[in-house]
């Protein structure tokens, strides 16, 4: 079993529409989470990062923890074709060494 | 403000040929280091990470290594290439320490193609 497990997608949704992602973990001890956006052929760019259970927003984007079901996710709301991207989901125990998920990829059709 | 670069952006190398992949990061002081490679689904794989000049910490068993001959700069190497160390290359830097100690900053990335 993988550490953290990311439905590779594709996912594809129409323009305006909600995009909702996630990724489930087994290690207990992660307790920073963060999400990653990566368009094509480019490094990975920070999107959302949570400390232990919660939620959090920043402007059309939301990402909830539940430490409890080891389960995290993202919400995208009113998506625009420019967040057609991969996104990768990773964690940490605190050990400044990052878990991350296989990446799921985004298409939002204009 | 913190900039992290990478090079070369692409390269194709014979198997069997070394190779060197370097990484410099401006504006911060005694950064975290890492590089990870990036396989088609199958996610981020930790090669190696540093906490400080000359100290360097192998997460998988493999023929490439890593050097940090100066606080900024880490650099990827391998003297024999193999096919499968084809894939896209990535340099990384955090903060020393502290909960951003585990918040990541991406260069942009190298494209390596063994033949």
């Amino acid at each position: 079993q993988k550490e953290v497990e990311q439905d590779p997608g594709p996912l594809s949704v129409p323009e305006g529409a909600i995009v909702s992602l996630n990724c489930t973990y087994s290690n207990s001890a992660f307790q920073y989470f963060m999400w990653y956006r990566q368009y094509s052929r480019k490094g990975p760019e920070l999107l959302m990062y949570t400390y232990s259970s919660g939620n959090k927003e920043d402007g059309r984007f939301t990402a909830q923890v539940d430490k409890s079901s080891k389960y995290i996710s993202l919400f995208i709301r009113d998506s625009q074709p420019s967040d057609s991207a991969t996104y990768l989901c990773a964690m940490s125990a605190g050990d400044y060494k990052l878990s991350f998920g296989a990446g799921t990829t985004v298409t939002v059709r204009a | 403000s913190q900039t992290i670069h990478q090079w070369p952006a692409t390269l194709v190398q014979p198997v069997g040929s070394p190779l060197s992949l370097e990484c410099t990061v401006e504006g911060t002081s005694n950064p975290n280091l890492y590089w990870y490679r990036q396989a088609a689904g199958r996610g981020l794989q930790l090669l190696f990470y540093s906490v400080g000049i000359g100290q360097i910490s192998s997460e998988v068993p493999q023929n490439l290594s890593a050097s940090r001959p100066q606080d900024r700069q880490f650099i990827l190497s391998s003297k024999k290439l193999l096919l499968s160390d084809s894939g896209f290359y990535l340099c990384a830097w955090s903060v020393e320490g502290g909960a951003g100690a585990n918040v990541l900053t991406f260069g942009a990335g190298s494209r390596l193609t063994v033949l």
